[in-house]
């Protein structure tokens, strides 16, 4: 079964600084990997995803995240740390539900960014 | 336009009370989901609903009754709510035919709260 652990429940950072938030996985198959943001009282909003192809992905709000199939790893980066990054991240990973298909999450990690 | 929309935002209401959330997607997706955020902001897939054909149900009691009158509506009903029904239930939605490249669409959640 398909599954992702994120190391930290909590990140924090100072404006400005790298933001650096990580997701390990657990597939039997080749995975397609998600990040989400969840702002306060809002829904999830994709930040990017892997699917195929080029291991750098980028997204938006300028986060990217690395695929490292050798380290079973899709860790989230972001160089300069902004005070509206603050918000609940998740990794996810596809698998399928039945003839459907479905995303598994992560705890999330949450990020506080000090002025 | 919202893409995915649910009703009502906030919900609280008695133990013991049935009560139902409504979701509309205008993405012309196919396949849509009930996901259930508890209090430590994990997120868990409770229903997946394809062409209005329940195909996920993921050991939810049997109080949740989703219904699905179209493939642009999947609505959840709650029975006999009880106080560890508490939580923020997401709806979303996806394109069936992406396969495991999908990438759900979320609700803003609506924040149930049983007293």
């Amino acid at each position: 079964a398909q599954s992702v652990t994120q190391l930290g429940s909590h990140v924090s950072v100072s404006e400005g600084a790298l933001v650096l938030l990580r997701c390990n996985y657990s597939s039997s198959v080749p995975p397609y990997l998600f990040w989400y943001v969840q702002y306060p009282n809002q829904g999830l909003q994709l930040l990017l995803k892997y699917t195929t192809g080029a291991t750098l992905v980028k997204g938006i709000n300028g986060f990217e995240a690395e695929f490292k199939k050798s380290e079973t790893s899709f860790h989230l980066t972001k160089p300069s740390a902004h005070m509206s990054d603050a918000a609940e991240y998740f990794c996810a990973v596809s698998a399928r539900g039945g003839s459907n298909y479905k995303l598994t999450f992560g705890k999330g990690t949450l990020l506080t960014v000090n002025p | 336009d919202t893409a995915v929309s649910q009703t009502p935002k906030y919900l609280v209401t008695q133990m013991g009370n049935d009560k139902s959330i409504k979701c509309e997607q205008n993405l012309g997706h196919d396949t849509m989901y009930w996901y259930k955020q508890d209090s430590k902001k994990f997120l868990k897939i409770m229903f997946s609903y394809n062409n209005k054909e329940l195909i996920i149900n993921e050991t939810v009691p049997n109080r949740f009754s989703p219904k699905s009158p179209d493939k642009a509506h999947l609505n959840l009903h709650i029975n006999s709510l009880e106080l560890g029904d508490s939580a923020v239930y997401f709806c979303a939605s996806s394109l069936k035919g992406e396969g495991l490249r999908t990438e759900a669409f979320f609700g803003q959640g609506t924040r149930l709260t049983v007293v």
